[in-house]
């Protein structure tokens, strides 16, 4: 399958400040990239969905001030949580699809960034 | 998307085959079954998907019924690498870029 990284894969940050999370898809062209959240026991909540050149569209209860997200190529679109906060610290899992869909599997899921604010 | 329902924990033995389970009473003809895992703090990664008739691949097979309204997920031998949860998805198989929606889905806890 496919293949989707993410950086960094952890990061701990100071309340406050901003911290950018990168996700790429490394071997297909992505024109759609998902962000999704996960805190501690609880499943997947989609964040906001990213198309290349266009703005992101936010999930409700997203702000999308606070959750930054550019995805300027084919390959890689980019999260900023700007302003952190402890209630921010949570895992955050992009995933990206591929243009034409083959008969398998349609979206490939990157390894996460896990994010601790102080 | 057709709501899904999974039992919220099950375990199995090392090397016994594991059957995860999943209701999918509304779903809709053009909707097809997903079924996700997670490993602890990775991202989710595709098993196997499909539409009416059982699918098999490297990884899994998956049964579904004949109306369709529930599907069974086997690991025919399941290892310790293989807890994890389990996430069963309904949803359209279209040229949309539409989102997957993650329900609570099943842990399985492997059993040396």
């Amino acid at each position: 399958g496919a293949v989707v990284s993410q950086h960094p894969s952890w990061v701990i940050c100071k309340s406050g400040t901003s911290v950018k999370i990168e996700c790429r898809s490394l071997d297909f062209q992505a024109t759609t990239m998902f962000w999704y959240r996960q805190f501690p026991k609880q499943s997947l909540m989609l964040m906001a969905t990213s198309n290349e050149g266009s703005k992101a569209t936010y999930e409700q209860g997203v702000e999308k001030d606070k959750f930054l997200i550019n995805h300027a190529s084919l390959t890689l679109s980019t999260l900023t949580v700007t302003s952190a906060h402890p209630e921010d610290s949570s895992f955050y899992i992009c995933s990206a699809r591929a243009p034409t869909s083959g008969d398998y599997n349609e979206q490939f899921f990157g390894p996460g960034t896990r994010l601790t604010v102080l | 998307d057709a709501k899904t329902t999974q039992p919220t924990s099950m375990d199995c033995a090392e090397g016994r085959a594991a059957n995860l389970p999943c209701n999918h009473s509304t779903i809709s003809g053009n909707e097809y079954v997903y079924w996700y895992r997670q490993i602890h703090s990775q991202g989710p990664q595709y098993i196997i998907h499909g539409l009416k008739n059982n699918e098999t691949n490297e990884m899994a097979s998956l049964i579904i019924t004949e109306d369709r309204k529930s599907s069974t997920l086997i690991l025919p031998h399941a290892t310790l690498r293989d807890t994890a949860v389990y996430y069963c998805i309904v949803r359209v198989r279209s040229g949309s870029a539409r989102q997957l929606t993650f329900g609570s889905g099943t842990q399985l806890t492997v059993l040396p």
